[in-house]
């Protein structure tokens, strides 16, 4: 059983598409965060939401608290989006976090 | 700079043999943590630390040691009785293990290793 649900788990767009990545969690949390994971395998957050909706540059997050469930919005996607992208969730309880097994998007130009 | 450094990048071992992933940071966190990361799972925690000389084992432990003689450094022993070693390491810090829900984990860059 996996807390933490993420869809399409592959994503290809054309240059310049609007993406939308969910992420379902069954936990009651504290905090959800995005991660961003390079070819590399670096990884760096993106947001941490604990309700509403948080925008950085061309990426909006959305969380519905009382549904389980967050999005990850890229407009105008740009090759250099091409990631995987990770949910995470902090329970109420305890100090783990569980992670999501990742959406790989590619962004073709 | 500020951030969270392993090595090496790549690792080959042979099986049988132990090996150790370093992990060095200079963010003054507390607390650390190690986790595996397989192709179609999301990241496992191995095991975390939150002060020197304490850590805990996560979900995946068995197979794995940690040291934490220095709060800069953790680093993690994969030892031969792990089965399947072969996997993506990435190391992680935060503020402190009981830290805000907004605190986030910060990242290593991993290390790849491949036993053969």
């Amino acid at each position: 059983k996996n807390e933490v649900e993420q869809s399409p788990q592959n994503l290809t767009a054309q240059e310049g598409e609007f993406i939308t990545i969910n992420c379902s969690y069954s936990v009651g949390i504290s905090a959800l965060h995005w991660l961003q994971q390079h070819p590399g395998g670096g990884i760096v957050s993106l947001f941490m939401l604990s309700s509403g909706k948080k925008k950085h540059g061309r990426l909006i997050a959305t969380i519905n608290i009382q549904e389980k469930h967050s999005s990850l919005h890229i407009t105008a996607s740009h090759p250099r989006d091409s990631a995987v992208y990770i949910c995470a969730v902090r329970p109420n309880t305890g100090n783990q976090f569980y992670f999501g097994t990742g959406t790989s998007l590619t962004v073709i130009p | 700079d500020g951030g969270i450094t392993q090595s090496p990048k790549y690792l080959f071992r042979k099986e049988g043999q132990n090996v150790t992933l370093s992990c060095e940071q200079n963010l003054n966190h507390d607390a650390m943590y190690w986790y595996r990361q397989d192709p179609g799972q999301g990241l496992r925690l191995i095991y975390y630390s939150q002060i020197v000389n304490d850590f805990q084992k996560g979900d995946i432990a068995e197979g794995y040691s940690v040291s934490r003689e220095k709060k800069e450094s953790f680093p993690l022993t994969v030892t031969s009785a792990q089965k399947n070693p072969t996997a993506f390491y990435l190391c992680a810090s935060s503020i402190a293990l009981t830290s805000l829900p907004s605190d986030t984990q910060y990242f290593g860059p991993g290390t790849r290793l491949t036993v053969l």
